[in-house]
């Protein structure tokens, strides 16, 4: 699907620096999502943001920073990671309604590799 | 929190097999969703289900969601290579403070022997 765009595809970096992961959604949608997926494990929800507001903060720590400047863009903030933090991190949208919601679409991920 | 079985965890089969895999929950759900995940790509949407009862079929896949709606299941028939990949159901509940969350089952990784 090319409706959900995630950059970088592959990511490498040290415990001391700071990078950001960018999501943009090409469908109209007003939900987006952070999801991280590791071997062996569920997809983990960490936030969801709603009409650019964060409705959803799945205990995830503070070096994990997510930002949505418009409802089109979703960017996640990295520092001083960790060698657990290595994962694929998929990025999500869909249409919220009052009264039903329809199926999340997905972008490809980030590869993120903690040295 | 909610959380889903999906079964079996990994399936080796022929080319030509039909495939049948499954979701249970400890609560109920709305709508039940299927993805599949090939390596290096994210999870793409392949049936969606939004009716206690209801079968959908899309190709050779066919998935029914519960009556119960605390299960869903999966099916492929004539298998081929192509199939292969990681397949993951989903649970989601209506409504809007739900901000459209979905819960995920552990996956199927499929095996397609030509």
């Amino acid at each position: 699907e090319t409706g959900v765009t995630q950059t970088p595809r592959h990511l490498v970096m040290g415990m001391t620096n700071k990078k950001s992961l960018k999501c943009e959604q090409h469908l109209g949608h007003n939900a987006m999502y952070w999801y991280k997926q590791s071997a062996k494990k569920p997809l983990e929800l960490m936030f969801v943001y709603s009409l650019e507001e964060r409705v959803e903060n799945n205990s995830v720590p503070s070096r994990f920073s997510p930002e949505c400047p418009n409802s089109s863009h979703l960017f996640l903030h990295l520092h001083t990671l960790q060698p657990e933090d290595s994962a694929l991190y998929l990025c999500a949208s869909s249409q919220v309604q009052s009264r039903s919601n329809q199926p999340q679409h997905f972008g490809d991920g980030t590869r993120l590799s903690i040295l | 929190g909610q959380q889903l079985n999906q079964s079996p965890q990994s399936m080796f089969i022929q080319e030509g097999e039909d495939v049948s895999m499954n979701c249970t929950s400890s609560s109920i759900f709305n709508t039940w969703l299927w993805y599949k995940q090939d390596p290096g790509e994210g999870p793409v949407l392949l049936i969606a289900l939004y009716k206690a009862g209801e079968l959908t079929s899309n190709g050779r896949l066919t998935a029914q969601f519960g009556i119960t709606r605390k299960d869903s299941f999966l099916n492929i028939s004539a298998s081929i290579p192509s199939d292969v990949g990681i397949y993951f159901c989903a649970g989601q509940l209506a409504g809007g403070t739900s901000y459209g969350k979905l819960t995920f089952g552990q996956g199927t990784i499929l095996t397609v022997h030509p």
